[in-house]
C-alpha cells in the first residue's frame, strides 16, 4: 500500500507566478489535510478536505490560496501570485476518518522556493 | 483555544543518555495527543499516540503518558541512539481531526 504521495518534491517559482502542489492520499483515505512549515517555525494547519468538500479552511490565508479535492484525482493546493513569504515546506496528510482519535499519515512534502 | 507548548531545543545528548522532552497543552474537551518525528528532508512519522487520560503510548523505546491533571504529554526514552537524532513534534487533535503542533524540539545525539 503506497503512502501519501506529493509532487513535485521541490518547486521553484518567481514572484507573481502560480504554484500548484499535488497530494495523493493513501488508498482508502478520503480525508486530506494540508500543513505549512515556514523556516524556523513549526507546522501550521491550513485546510481540511474530504472528497469534493472543504470542511475546515480556518488556517488558509484569505487571499491567493485555494485548495480542492475532486472526486477523481489528487488534492491540489494552489497559490496564486506567489511572494517570497510563501517559501516553505507544504505537507499533506491523509486519514481514513476525520476524527481526533486517528493518526494522520504524512507525505514527504513539497518545498516551495520563491525567487 | 487549543495550543501546544514544547521545551525549546536544540537538545544535545550523548548516546545511551536518558531523554525527556516536555510537552504541555491547552484544550477544551478531551483531545487526542501525539508525538511525531521528522528526520531531515522528510515528512512527519507518527511515533506514538494516546487518546484518553492516563493512556500510555509507546513505540521504539519511546513512551509518553497522557496526564490530564497536569495537561502534559512528556516524551521519554531510557537510552537514546545516534539514529534518534531528529526533530520531535508534540501535537493535539480535538475537533475534525486537524492537528495543532508544538514548535518542535531538535534532538542531536552524539556518539
Amino acid at each position: 500500500n503506497a503512502g501519501v504521495m506529493q509532487n513535485p518534491r521541490h518547486l521553484v517559482r518567481r514572484r507573481g507566478q502560480e504554484a500548484r502542489l499535488r497530494c495523493s492520499p493513501m488508498k482508502g483515505h478520503s480525508h486530506v489535510y494540508w500543513y505549512r512549515q515556514l523556516p524556523e517555525e513549526g507546522l501550521k494547519f491550513m485546510v481540511y478536505l474530504q472528497k469534493e468538500n472543504i470542511i475546515d479552511e480556518s488556517g488558509m490565508p484569505k487571499e491567493r490560496f485555494s485548495a480542492e479535492f475532486p472526486k477523481e484525482g489528487p488534492s491540489i493546493l494552489r497559490i496564486q501570485q506567489v511572494v517570497r513569504g510563501d517559501s516553505a515546506a507544504y505537507f499533506c496528510a491523509s486519514s481514513p476518518y476525520g476524527t481526533s482519535a486517528y493518526e494522520q499519515y504524512f507525505g514527504p512534502g513539497t518545498r516551495l522556493t520563491v525567487t | 483555544g487549543n495550543s501546544v507548548t514544547q521545551m525549546e531545543g536544540p537538545v544535545t545528548l550523548s548516546e545511551e543518555a536518558f531523554l525527556t522532552i516536555n510537552c504541555t497543552y491547552t484544550a477544551t474537551g478531551y483531545p487526542s495527543l501525539f508525538w511525531y518525528v521528522q528526520y531531515p528532508g522528510e515528512g512527519l512519522q507518527l511515533l506514538l499516540k494516546a487518546t484518553k487520560a492516563d493512556d500510555k503510548g509507546s513505540n521504539k523505546g519511546f513512551e509518553a503518558t497522557y496526564r490530564k491533571e497536569t495537561t502534559s504529554f512528556h516524551l521519554e526514552k531510557g537510552s537514546v541512539q545516534v539514529s534518534d537524532s531528529a526533530v520531535y513534534f508534540c501535537a493535539l487533535s480535538n475537533q475534525g481531526g486537524k492537528l495543532i503542533f508544538g514548535q518542535g524540539t531538535e534532538l542531536s545525539v552524539k556518539p
